[in-house]
């Protein structure tokens, strides 16, 4: 089975520009979750979809935001780039059925560099 | 809220000696308690997990974590170190409000030859 797939691995954009990460989950996963990684704050939660749904959002500003398709790929938005962007963006997966213990499978993650 | 602490930033260990990452938790309810780790520029890499059942969780690689829920902890542990267990690793706990892992902020480990 492949594993959860980020697009692009690596990225520079500069301050006030807009982004798109992209995020296919492994393959029966309905629910994507996302994550900030950042050395001062650590990994911090953005947001989670299950059936094109976001279930939970993290204490982000609305600059960020995301989506997720029929398929259960997703994607996330960062409008307006500042330099505290920059960070590792890592995508997570899981298949949230009943028997769900909450494991979630990342993705190597997309790295922005905002300049 | 549901939340880990890793008290160490760093633990240094030789090769072939006991390694234990620390950590503890602090949950209202039964906790659902994760540890991963990462290597330099990759994702993360789910290593085990404890949601009920034996206090003595076996992982991935060789690792085992031990629940103590008269001291809130969840340390993770392995008899004898390698070299490439060097990495970061990251305890978290399930927030029950959805299905988001609320993660400490990580421990590198070194272990020297």
């Amino acid at each position: 089975k492949a594993g959860v797939t980020q697009t692009p691995r690596y990225l520079i954009k500069t301050r006030g520009q807009q982004v798109t990460l992209s995020c296919s989950p492994i393959s029966g996963h309905r629910s994507v979750s996302w994550y900030q990684q950042t050395p001062g704050q650590g990994l911090q939660f953005l947001f989670e979809y299950f059936s094109e749904t976001q279930r939970n959002k993290g204490n982000f500003p609305g600059r960020f935001s995301g989506r997720q398709f029929s398929n259960s790929r997703s994607e996330m938005n960062v409008s307006t780039l500042e330099l505290g962007d920059s960070a590792l963006y890592l995508c997570a997966s899981s298949d949230a059925g009943p028997a769900n213990t909450g494991e979630l499978f990342f993705g190597e993650g997309s790295r922005l560099t905002v300049l | 809220a549901q939340s880990v602490a890793q008290p160490e930033d760093q633990v240094n260990v030789a090769e072939g000696n006991p390694l234990t990452v620390k950590c503890t938790y602090s949950v209202s309810g039964n906790p659902y308690l994760f540890w991963y780790v990462q290597y330099p520029n990759r994702g993360l890499q789910f290593l085990l997990k404890y949601i009920t059942g034996d206090n003595l969780v076996k992982g991935s690689y060789g690792f085992e974590a031990e629940f103590n829920k008269s001291q809130t902890s969840f340390h993770l542990k392995k008899p004898s170190a390698l070299v490439s267990d060097s990495a970061l690793y990251f305890c978290a706990v399930r927030d029950f409000s959805g299905y988001a892992l609320n993660f400490g902020k990580g421990t590198s480990l070194l272990v020297t030859p």
